[in-house]
This record gives C-alpha cells, sequence and structure tokens, in this order.
C-alpha cells in the first residue's frame, strides 16, 4: 500500500457540484498538504496543516476548504467547482525526515 | 514576482551532453532547498537536497548559493531516463511547506 494515498484517481463533474478529494497516510507525519498544478506552473499550495485541526490557508485558497478531523487524513473539497479548477491535485505529508507525494488525482471540470 | 524562478525550457540535448539547470529564490530566510523530478504529471520524487558546500550523487551536482539565492544542478553524461521535468524547490523551515518553481522540461534525444 502507498504511503499517501489519494481518492478519487481521476474525477470528471460538471460545473457548480460539490467535490471532495480525499487523501490517507500512514507515515505518521502530522504536517499534510494539498497542491495543484497547473501546465507551466509548478505545484502550488493551497491549504496545509501541522496538526489535527489545525488548518492554514497556502498561495491560493479561494474556492477551497479543506479538513483535518484525523492525523492520517486531510480532504480538499470544493464547494462549487468551477473549470478553472480544473488541475492535477497532489495530496503531501512531511516530518523532519522529507516528503512524501500521493499519487495525484486529476480533476477535470466541465 | 514568483518565490522561485526557473527557466521553463523546454532543453533539448543529445545523449551524453551535460546540461545546467538554474534556480533563484527571493526569499532569503529559505532554509532548506532540493530539486525534485517530475515525469510524465506524475508525483514529484526527490532528487536530491541541496547544501551550501555543494553536494554530488552520481551524475548529478546541486550547488547553493545563498549570498546570490542561486541554486543550480547539473546532469553530466545525460541519458534518456533523464527526460524529465525538474523542480527547483525550497522550504522556510525544514519539513515545513515546500514552495515550487515552475519547472524546468529536460528531453534527452538519441
Amino acid at each position: 500500500d502507498a504511503d499517501v494515498t489519494q481518492t478519487p484517481r481521476n474525477r470528471i463533474t460538471k460545473t457548480g457540484k460539490r467535490i471532495m478529494l480525499e487523501c490517507s497516510q500512514t507515515k505518521g507525519h502530522d504536517r499534510m498538504y494539498w497542491y495543484r498544478q497547473d501546465p507551466g506552473l509548478g505545484l502550488r499550495l493551497i491549504y496545509y496543516s501541522f496538526d489535527v485541526k489545525d488548518i492554514n490557508k497556502g498561495e491560493i485558497s479561494d474556492g477551497y476548504s479543506v479538513s483535518r478531523q484525523a492525523q492520517a487524513k486531510f480532504s480538499l473539497s470544493l464547494e462549487s467547482a468551477i473549470p478553472n479548477q480544473t488541475a492535477l491535485y497532489f495530496c503531501a505529508t512531511s516530518a523532519a525526515d522529507g516528503y512524501t507525494f500521493g499519487s495525484g488525482t486529476r480533476l477535470t471540470v466541465v | 514576482r514568483k518565490e522561485v524562478e526557473q527557466d521553463p525550457g523546454p532543453f533539448n540535448v543529445p545523449e551524453g551532453a551535460t546540461v545546467a539547470f538554474n534556480c533563484t529564490y527571493s526569499n532569503s530566510a529559505s532554509q532548506s532547498f532540493f530539486w525534485y523530478r517530475q515525469d510524465c504529471r506524475k508525483e514529484p520524487k526527490l532528487l536530491m537536497s541541496v547544501y551550501s558546500s555543494g553536494n554530488e550523487d552520481g551524475r548529478f551536482t546541486a550547488q547553493l548559493n545563498r549570498a546570490s539565492q542561486y541554486i543550480s544542478l547539473l546532469i553530466r553524461d545525460s541519458k534518456l531516463s533523464d527526460s524529465a521535468t525538474y523542480l527547483c524547490v525550497v522550504s522556510r523551515m525544514q519539513g515545513g511547506k515546500l514552495i515550487f518553481g515552475q519547472g524546468t522540461e529536460l528531453s534527452v534525444k538519441p
């Protein structure tokens, strides 16, 4: 099993729909992150959490929300999806010994 | 201005060539520095950490110049398998959030 698991791997949704992306980890790391990647723009930080119930906005948090109810889980929600949220989304965890990324969720909003 | 800037490329080189990637960062409080490799929209994977003293791992050499806020990656004797996007990444604290450059695409041709 992967250390950081993202579900779903691929999702197509319609404009205006609510969608949740899930991330779970077995690393035992306190710190978790959500990034999005668009072509030519690298990875940009959406939200991050350094502990259960700790939530911090990243560079591009507008239109997104997150929940960290347990150390192992960090979910990302799009309350009302719009086409420019079409992107590749990565979850990651970190500790002093390094970072681990999930395999990504490819989201398409039509 | 982005906090981490890279030449997006693409760099198209023949097998066996030496190629150098450059990166600059704007926040002098940055503490940790990395090069990540990303294949075909898969998750980024750590290539190497970068230290002020410079470090080498086989055909790869990374350098950090804190005074100039400049990071470099040198790949010698390029292989076809080196074709990927190389991401310059910094962090303001060990194990903290990562800040990505936009990535430099490398294509190694036979």
